[in-house]
């Protein structure tokens, strides 16, 4: 079946710092990746998505590359700032038109001033 | 962008009660809608799909029985925990995907049951 493992978290880091949270991930076929962010109070909200190998998603200065070789979806990101801080989820859809997502088990961000 | 709203945010129950968690796409209408539980520092986990007009699919190990889901518009969908224990306890999420988007869902902010 499919699976999605992301790095544990908590990952507290300053303002400014590079941040890279891991997501490897387990599928047969060839799966649509995503990364979801949960702010505090908030419902997750669609951070960025890549549909297929070597496509690059970004969204708010956030980058994750679809590595088909070694199965990894990790999220970049070059300077933190303080908004940033929640939870991010690692998710997959197993194909195009199936919209059941599998999530990882998220990793808590606090970003430090 | 889209909004999907759940009612209430949060609910204290006693056990053996029942209780009804609404999930309303506000500004778009949603032939699909999702249903999931969260446990403490825990992923989210698929409970059930419900379409628009038909019965819901359940996850393999939910009670269908249990957990009542009705869609019966483009834009609400209700899950009803029934017999409520301590157990059901948890953090139930929805999400809607838009009749014109191909795989895009847009989440509520949750909803928080409690059980004594």
């Amino acid at each position: 079946g499919n699976s999605v493992t992301q790095m544990e978290g908590p990952v507290t880091l300053s303002e400014e710092a590079f941040l890279t949270i891991n997501c490897t991930y387990t599928a047969t076929g060839y799966p649509s990746l995503f990364w979801y962010v949960q702010y505090p109070g908030e419902g997750l909200q669609l951070l960025l998505k890549a549909t297929k190998a070597d496509d690059k998603g970004s969204n708010k200065g956030f980058e994750a590359t679809y590595r088909k070789e070694t199965t990894s979806f990790h999220l970049e990101k070059g300077s933190v700032q303080v908004s940033d801080s929640a939870v991010y989820f690692c998710a997959l859809s197993s194909n195009f038109g199936n919209e059941k997502l599998t999530f990882g088990t998220g990793t808590r961000l606090t970003i430090i001033p | 962008g889209a909004v999907v709203s759940q009612h209430p945010s949060r609910v204290i129950c006693k056990s053996g009660t029942s209780v009804k968690i609404e999930c309303r796409s506000l500004d778009f209408q949603a032939t699909t809608m999702f249903w999931y539980r969260q446990f403490p520092k825990q992923s989210l986990m698929l409970m059930a799909t419900s379409n628009e007009g038909s019965k819901a699919t359940y996850e393999q190990g939910v009670e269908k029985d249990k957990f009542l889901i009705n869609h019966a518009s483009l834009t609400l969908s209700t899950l009803t925990v029934t017999s409520a224990h301590p157990e059901d306890s948890s953090f139930y999420i929805c999400s809607a995907r838009d009749a014109r988007s191909t795989y895009e869902q847009y989440f509520g902010p949750g909803t928080r049951l409690t059980v004594t």
